[in-house]
């Protein structure tokens, strides 16, 4: 079955400190590939997106994430941490070509600590 | 420019009742999507519309849930005859065909 996991449920990280959250997929073909953040209380904002092309991806507020298709990974990476970055990572996959009904992993809570 | 938006933000219901979860996109997003959000069951898909039309309804955990979309703008999710099981956070998204998600801030559903 097709599946998108999060190992780490909860991430506690030093302010000013790197991070990676990471993801992995289990589908066929290369799926196009998501994260999105959610603070309490709050939607789900995206945090950026893969759909082909260069393997290293930009997103907002810092964010970068690497695709590796020989590990199946899509790992989402902070170079420094800031204490606004507190919130529930999600990672999300859609079968390419055919973009809706994401599959969420679990989430990855993370705590900064000052 | 504007985002999704849902209304309402929160509703309390008792158990039997119906309710209406209403989700505007953003405009010109063709595409729209209803989710759910529980401790339980973490982020699931609920039904996926192109237009007014909804090509796959696979999610909807029974015939008390449906939805539909008018005018290719607006959609409602009714929950009939609520039941405890059913509280949760009805996440709304809408996309161009083929691109990213965007989604609204929720609708928390407590049922008691």
């Amino acid at each position: 079955a097709q599946s998108v996991t999060q190992p780490d449920i909860h991430i506690t990280v030093s302010e000013g400190a790197s991070l990676e959250l990471r993801c992995n997929y289990s589908y066929g073909a290369t799926p196009y590939l998501f994260w999105y953040v959610q603070s309490p209380g709050q939607g789900l904002q995206l945090l950026l997106k893969y759909f082909s092309g260069d393997t290293l991806v930009q997103g907002i507020k810092g964010f970068e994430a690497e695709f590796k298709r020989s590990q199946s990974s899509f790992n989402l990476r902070k170079p420094s941490v800031h204490w606004s970055d507190a919130a529930e990572y999600f990672c999300a996959v859609v079968p390419g070509g055919s973009n809706y009904k994401l599959t969420f992993g679990k989430g990855t809570l993370l705590t900064v600590n000052p | 420019g504007a985002g999704v938006s849902q209304s309402p933000s929160n509703k309390v219901t008792e158990k039997g009742k119906d309710v209406e979860l209403r989700c505007d996109p953003i405009s010109g997003h063709t595409a729209l999507y209803w989710y759910r959000q529980s401790l339980g069951q973490g982020l699931e898909f609920l039904i996926y519309f192109q237009g007014n039309s909804a090509p796959d309804k696979s999610g909807l955990p029974s015939d008390r849930f449906s939805a539909e979309r008018t005018g290719g703008s607006v959609s409602t999710l009714t929950i009939q005859r609520t039941q405890q099981e059913d509280s949760a956070v009805y996440l709304c998204a809408s996309s161009l065909v083929r691109r990213e998600q965007y989604f609204g801030p929720g609708t928390r559903l407590t049922v008691t």
